[in-house]
């Protein structure tokens, strides 16, 4: 099934900002809103944000996400080694009837 | 605290099936749906389907259609999800409650096909 497109990688310097970017179509992201995953190694992932802007009580105001029309997009600041993970952006697609992930982008902290 | 506790490691021949449960604890298990997130190794994250707790009703993704089937038991608060296993079925399964997305999710079990 068709899913999300997220670029592999990026990689980023201590205390920079970096910006995770997630593509998708009219019957997902630009419909029905996006929500980002954090997966630390060996862990089970951990929601960040979802309906496109939304933090869970408890997630640090360093990470903020938004959407412009199809392409949701996950900013966090002030980069720290403990943010160096796997983050997924995932959404209900209203055509396949069936949520759907990106391929995930590892952050490496430099 | 809301916690989804799963089921050990399993090791299956292809061809065989396996269950793997996940017990949910504080909150109410009826009110929310329960998802099915697997995850290959050094791989991404690909959805099973979802159950209601509440009336047991399911959507499975078109991939699984046939091959999987997701139960529940209300008296001890704890979601199942089975699989008929192929050779490239070897992942972590996850559960995950469904509140505005994902929001807890279960340690993962790992499920390993291997003649």
């Amino acid at each position: 099934q068709a899913g999300l497109t997220q670029p592999p990688s990026v990689s980023k310097g201590l205390r920079q900002t970096a910006t995770l970017t997630c593509i998708g179509s009219s019957n997902n992201v630009g419909n029905q809103g996006a929500a980002w995953l954090q997966q630390l190694q060996g862990h089970p992932p951990k929601l960040l944000s979802y309906r496109n802007y939304s933090r869970p009580s408890g997630i640090s105001e360093r990470f903020s996400a938004s959407r412009s029309g199809n392409t949701a997009s996950l900013t966090l600041t002030g980069l720290q080694p403990e943010d160096e993970a796997d983050y997924y952006c995932s959404a209900w697609d209203s055509s396949l009837s069936a949520w759907v992930f990106g391929g995930g982008t590892k952050l490496t902290v430099l | 605290q809301v916690q989804l506790v799963q089921s050990g490691a399993e090791v299956k021949k292809p061809g065989a099936s396996v269950k793997v449960s996940c017990k949910a604890s504080g909150y109410t298990f009826t009110d929310y749906y329960m998802h099915w997130v697997r995850q290959a190794p050094g791989q991404g994250l690909e959805w099973l389907g979802w159950i209601s707790p509440n009336n047991g009703s399911t959507t499975y993704a078109q991939k699984f259609q046939g091959r999987v089937t997701m139960t529940r038991d209300t008296s001890i608060n704890t979601a199942y999800m089975e699989l008929n296993l192929r050779s490239d079925d070897t992942a972590v399964y996850y559960c995950a409650r469904e509140s505005e997305s994902f929001d807890y999710w279960g340690q993962g079990t790992l499920v390993t096909v291997s003649s």
